[in-house]
């Protein structure tokens, strides 16, 4: 089987920088992706790691560790429109994937 | 302008009938997958086609069927089996078998069952 742990809530200041963890244990592992999802809508894809280390786009970064079984999303010069759900998801069978239950990140002024 | 659609965008049905959400896209995608969200959790997978004619029960798959007869179209049906079906419903797909494949989601439709 598969499960994800991540924190339910994170609460940063706009401008700051934030670290959402993401935990895993799985039976099989090919990668691991992140999601933003905005209330009441769909989720859209931000980052994937198949290898260890640091995927940087933008104002967005993701690292993952497999021997730890561990990642991390970071988020840096945060916007209020960065308040949002955080999910990490991980590939652990060919097209079978396992979503943790979401970060919910609050950005204040 | 590729993407997935999902139809109706809120649905209500009483209890005891069968109902089936509507998902199609476009984007020639191999792989569809039905997640279901329910308030302040993540999504759980319901069901997964990696190609027509194909399908694999996800997580939670007991009183849920689907159907994969068109590349374009994975609907789902919610049976009268499913104990608790009111939730939001998700449709996804993902280009395959690219294993860093990312998932592209449907706007979602809410099922409210009284």
């Amino acid at each position: 089987g598969q499960s994800l742990e991540q924190p339910s809530e994170v609460t940063a200041v706009e401008g700051a920088i934030v670290q959402i963890n993401c935990t895993y244990q799985t039976s099989g592992f090919y990668g691991l992706s992140w999601y933003q999802q905005h209330d009441g809508g769909a989720p859209t894809f931000l980052s994937y790691n198949g290898l260890d280390g640091l995927e940087e786009t933008g104002r967005f970064s993701s690292f993952l560790s497999r021997s730890d079984s561990y990642g991390y999303l970071l988020l840096q010069e945060l916007q209020m429109k960065d308040s949002a759900s955080y999910f990490c998801a991980v590939r652990g069978g060919y097209q079978k994937v396992t979503f943790g239950i979401g970060t919910k990140l609050q950005v204040i002024p | 302008d590729g993407g997935i659609t999902q139809s109706p965008k809120y649905l209500f049905r009483k209890e005891g009938q069968n109902v089936t959400l509507s998902c199609e896209q476009n984007l020639n995608h191999d792989a569809m997958y039905w997640y279901r969200q329910d308030p302040g959790q993540g999504l759980r997978l319901i069901y997964y086609s990696q190609i027509v004619n194909d399908f694999q029960k996800g997580d939670i798959a007991e009183g849920y069927s689907v159907s994969r007869e068109k590349k374009e179209s994975f609907p789902l049906t919610v049976t009268s089996a499913q104990k608790n079906p009111t939730a939001f419903y998700l449709c996804a797909s993902s280009m395959s078998p690219d294993r860093r494949s990312e998932q592209y989601f449907g706007p979602g439709t809410r099922l409210t069952v009284t």
